[in-house]
C-alpha cells in the first residue's frame, strides 16, 4: 500500500516570495508521482507529474518537483508567486505497475498575501 | 472538449435519510472514479469502474453507499442511510482506460452536508 503525507496544512507567504510545498511518500513498489492543483470552486486539476527520467520536472506556469528517491519526496516549489496561485495543493502517488490509483495527501492551502 | 460533469453542485439532508450523486465524464473514458473529500483531508477513492464494470470498491462502506454505471457511461453514488461522518465532497474523475499517466480529468464536486 501507499501512503502521503504533506507536512504543512497551510502555508501563508508574500506575493512575489519563493515557496515550498514539501511532500513524502511511502511505498514498498515503485511509483508514480503527481501534483494536483485545486482553485476555489474547481475540481482538480494536474500540475505536473514524475513517470521517469529526469527528477526535475516543471509545470507551465512557473511551478517545479524534483523526486528524490533516498529521501521518498517530491516537494512541490516555485521561485516567485502571484496571487492566481491561491490553491489547495494535493501530492499524490500511483504504483506503476498493476492496479494504478492515485493515493493523495492531505492538501496543502497556498495564501497568498499582497 | 466538455469536462466531468457533476450534479447537484450541493445538497443539504438530515441523517438517515438517503441521496444520489450523478455522473457524467468525459466521452470516450473508460474508466470512472468516485472519491469522497472530507474537509481537511486528500480525497480517498471509493470506488472504480472499467467501463461498466467494477474494478476496485475495497474501500466502499458497502453497507451505506452504492453505486452504478450501467451502461458504462455516466454514473450515481447514492448513500442510504446518511450519517453525520458522510459530509464530505464528493469528486467524480475519468481517465483513458485507467492509466494515470495522463492524469485524471475531476468534476467540481458535489458537497454534501448532513445534520
Amino acid at each position: 500500500a501507499q501512503s502521503v503525507t504533506q507536512l504543512d496544512s497551510q502555508v501563508p507567504v508574500f506575493e512575489e516570495a519563493p515557496v515550498e510545498l514539501r511532500c513524502n511518500y511511502s511505498s514498498s513498489v515503485s511509483v508514480y508521482l503527481f501534483w494536483y492543483v485545486q482553485y476555489p470552486n474547481q475540481g482538480l486539476q494536474l500540475l505536473l507529474k514524475y513517470l521517469s527520467g529526469s527528477t526535475l520536472v516543471e509545470s507551465i506556469n512557473g511551478f517545479e518537483a524534483e523526486f528524490n528517491k533516498s529521501q521518498t519526496s517530491f516537494h512541490l516549489r516555485k521561485p516567485s508567486v502571484h496571487i492566481s496561485d491561491t490553491a489547495e495543493y494535493f501530492c499524490a502517488v500511483s504504483p506503476i505497475q498493476g492496479a494504478q490509483k492515485l493515493v493523495f495527501g492531505q492538501g496543502t492551502r497556498l495564501t497568498i498575501n499582497p | 472538449e466538455a469536462g466531468v460533469a457533476q450534479s447537484p453542485r450541493y445538497k443539504i439532508i438530515e441523517k438517515r435519510q438517503s441521496v444520489a450523486f450523478w455522473c457524467n465524464p468525459i466521452s470516450g473514458h473508460a474508466t470512472l472514479y468516485w472519491y469522497q473529500q472530507i474537509l481537511g483531508q486528500g480525497p480517498k477513492l471509493l470506488i472504480q469502474f472499467q467501463n461498466n464494470g467494477v474494478v476496485d470498491d475495497s474501500q466502499l462502506p458497502k453497507d451505506r453507499f452504492s453505486a452504478e454505471r450501467l451502461k458504462g457511461v455516466d454514473s450515481t453514488l447514492k448513500i442510504q442511510p446518511a450519517k453525520l461522518e458522510d459530509s464530505a465532497v464528493y469528486l467524480c474523475a475519468s481517465s483513458l482506460e485507467g492509466s494515470v499517466t495522463h492524469g485524471y480529468t475531476f468534476g467540481s464536486g458535489t458537497r454534501l452536508t448532513v445534520v
